[in-house]
């Protein structure tokens, strides 16, 4: 138990759905970001806040659309996604200047 | 920019014994950290180790410990004893606190199979 909560663990969407992953962290820490993990390749940053402001977007496609609304909660609201976009999405949360703290992350499959 | 090259994507070792995993970063930095995560089965990455760069002694947690190369850039870890659970996908990564973008940049996974 690391601190930071994903929800949901699973999940299965269509290409026009509108979906949304939560991320929770305990920790205390004032930042917190969003990571795409596909196989054979390193972590793709795609977002990061800082007390809430958003510091950081990796050129992500505007289907992905984060929101922050308090340092312990992150969103990732999904839709018209794509198949390619089937990935382990990983939220992580540190202090602003420090190491990061993952969540367990949620598989999202686009069919 | 800073790149971490893990250049072994896939490893195993036999229970008990020790196996090594290899990592070189490219960086103009001189103030920076390197990590050692895991990833199990269950996906959540766990930090293994951490190394500051201005440490000259090399980090050790229990069954683990890193070899820090600082002039050739290298970033070993080491896996004693070699147990199960040891079993995962283990990616290295590098932050520099003077890096204006607050980024972590990790290798691309070495995948350890323990053999019982």
């Amino acid at each position: 138990e690391t601190g930071v909560t994903q929800t949901p663990r699973h999940l299965v969407m269509g290409m026009t759905n509108k979906k949304s992953l939560k991320c929770e962290q305990h920790l205390g820490h004032n930042a917190m970001y969003w990571y795409k993990q596909s196989a054979k390749k390193p972590l793709e940053l795609m977002f990061v806040y800082n007390f809430k402001e958003q510091t950081e977007n990796n050129s992500v496609p505007s289907r992905f659309s984060p929101e922050c609304p308090n340092s312990s909660h992150l969103f990732l609201h999904l839709h018209t996604l794509q198949p390619e976009d089937s990935a382990l999405y990983l939220c992580a949360s540190s202090q602003v200047v420090g190491l990061r703290y993952f969540g367990e992350g949620s598989w999202l499959t686009v069919v | 920019a800073q790149t971490v090259t893990q250049s072994q994507p896939e490893m195993s070792v036999q229970e008990a014994e020790t196996v090594t995993l290899s990592c070189t970063y490219d960086t103009s930095e001189s103030d920076y950290y390197l990590f050692w995560y895991k990833q199990p089965p269950s996906r959540q990455m766990i930090l293994v180790i951490r190394q500051e760069a201005y440490k000259q002694q090399n980090a050790t947690e229990n069954r683990f410990s890193v070899n820090f190369q600082k002039a050739a850039k290298s970033f070993s870890l080491k896996i004693s004893d070699s147990q199960l659970g040891d079993a995962a996908m283990y990616f290295c990564a590098y932050f520099s606190p003077l890096n204006t973008g607050n980024q972590f940049y990790f290798g691309t996974g070495t995948s350890l199979t323990v053999i019982p």
